[in-house]
């Protein structure tokens, strides 16, 4: 089964719109940590956002924000304001706290353009 | 200067060669990671070390080695380099005490003829 599912390949917004990346996850553990990763057109992976799964507010960094639902198993990411830059590459990840492993799980990733 | 580093960014190389793509931090983090990304796979992770004698394989490192020379270089080999191991690679390196969240290298573009 896959861990992380993103169901979006790919999404268009309007610029100065705000949007939704869906994510969704599989684990049975009760510690684990959602990521949001962004990926230009250059290629490199840029940190964006943390929730723990303990944590009890939704995470905000600026003009994003994630959308947890931990009975759900969800954890959407929200751009508001998008801007031309937002356009990218998003993945979603998990880090399980297994026995002898620690490592993260993506999704397949959601493609953003954002439309002036 | 770049936190993680990786060598080289980009490489051509032909069937049945051996090849080495080397990653450098100065984050001073004991974890580091190899990942490969695919089109429409996302990253998946080959190999991780959590310090200098650790060496854990991950969900696809058949075709794989990697070195842990020290704190801060982590290198991954291809003994004998096939086409379908064309990709992006990337390093990562993470510290538990904070999130355990990779910081990722620029990645380096392999092709294989």
């Amino acid at each position: 089964a896959q861990k992380i599912t993103q169901t979006q390949p790919g999404m268009f917004v309007q610029e100065k719109e705000a949007v939704t990346l869906d994510c969704t996850y599989d684990t049975s553990d009760q510690s684990y940590g959602l990521f949001w990763y962004k990926q230009p057109s250059s290629g490199e992976m840029i940190f964006l956002i943390y929730q723990g799964s303990y944590d009890e507010q939704n995470a905000t960094e600026g003009r994003y924000s994630l959308n947890f639902q931990k009975a759900r198993k969800s954890a959407n990411l929200v751009i508001s304001a998008s801007q031309l830059g937002d356009s990218a590459m998003y993945f979603c990840a998990m880090r399980e706290r297994q026995t002898g492993a620690n490592n993260l799980f993506f999704g397949t990733g959601t493609r953003l353009t954002v439309i002036p | 200067d770049a936190d993680v580093t990786q060598t080289p960014r980009n490489r051509i190389t032909k069937t049945g060669k051996r090849i080495m793509l080397e990653c450098s931090q100065t984050k001073g983090h004991d974890r580091m990671y190899w990942y490969r990304q695919d089109p429409g796979l996302g990253l998946r992770l080959i190999y991780y070390s959590f310090d200098v004698k650790d060496i854990n394989k991950g969900e696809i490192s058949d075709g794989y080695s990697v070195s842990r020379q020290a704190q801060a270089k982590f290198s991954l080999s291809l003994e004998s380099a096939i086409p379908n191991q064309t990709a992006l690679y990337f390093c990562a390196t993470s510290d538990p005490r904070d999130r355990d969240e990779q910081y990722f290298g620029p990645g380096t573009r392999l092709t294989v003829t």
